[in-house]
């Protein structure tokens, strides 16, 4: 079974606004990441947030964690339509079992 | 793009056969991880191999079995398919298993089973 739940599943927005998309999970974490898919293919690494962290950036990426609520967000500032995919939030438990547990996933349209 | 490569990019079968998938790591990592994803779903951790042995098993049952080689390429083996085993598997790299540091993904294999 999958950890996160990820909100919105869907999400279709102009290209220069921004994106917000959110997951929660359920158990202790050492980290929290995002990742992005184009097109049902491989996925790629974005951000890494650790359980000790609130907030991370990197470029038009913002992540929040807010580890008492066991949830997280991620913020696109001035979408492209490039940014147009699917994003995972993926959790890094604190037993340290070496895998990632990745939620269901939020869909994302960038309309031109 | 990763440096990770699998092989083959599609695949089809019929129930009941066997299919071995590869996964080439990044150079550098010594070790991989493979997961399943269903059309619709995010990935669902199958295992991961650490310098040539399982460390970490996903709810898959032993038909889903794996290696890792000395030069931490890995094969993915599944017996008995069937129906609901069509997904997308997706093999990833890392660096010194455990810990749950950021991954390499490559770009999967698209496994059918009629």
């Amino acid at each position: 079974s999958q950890q996160g739940e990820e909100d919105p599943q869907a999400l279709s927005i102009q290209e220069g606004e921004n994106a917000t998309m959110n997951c929660s999970y359920k158990t202790s974490i050492n980290n929290l990441q995002w990742y992005r898919q184009n097109s049902g293919r491989g996925l790629v690494h974005l951000i890494l947030i650790r359980s000790n962290e609130r907030e991370k950036h990197s470029g038009r990426l913002r992540v929040t964690l807010d580890t008492s609520k066991k949830s997280s967000s991620l913020l696109i500032t001035a979408s492209r339509a490039a940014d147009t995919a699917s994003y995972f939030c993926a959790t890094a438990s604190s037993s340290n079992t070496g895998k990632l547990i990745f939620g269901q996933g939020t869909t994302l349209q960038v309309k031109p | 793009e990763t440096g990770v490569t699998q092989s083959p990019t599609h695949l089809i079968k019929t129930r009941g056969q066997q299919v071995t998938l590869r996964c080439s790591s990044q150079s550098g990592h010594n070790t991989v991880s493979w997961y399943q994803q269903a059309l619709g779903q995010g990935p669902q951790f199958i295992f991961q191999y650490y310098r040539e042995e399982e460390n970490g098993r996903g709810n898959f049952p032993p038909r889903f079995s794996g290696l890792q080689f000395p030069n931490y390429s890995s094969e993915l083996n599944v017996n008995a398919l069937e129906l609901d085993d069509s997904a997308l598997y997706l093999c990833a790299s890392s660096r010194d298993g455990g810990g749950g540091e950021k991954l390499f993904f490559g770009s999967g294999t698209q496994l059918s089973v009629l």
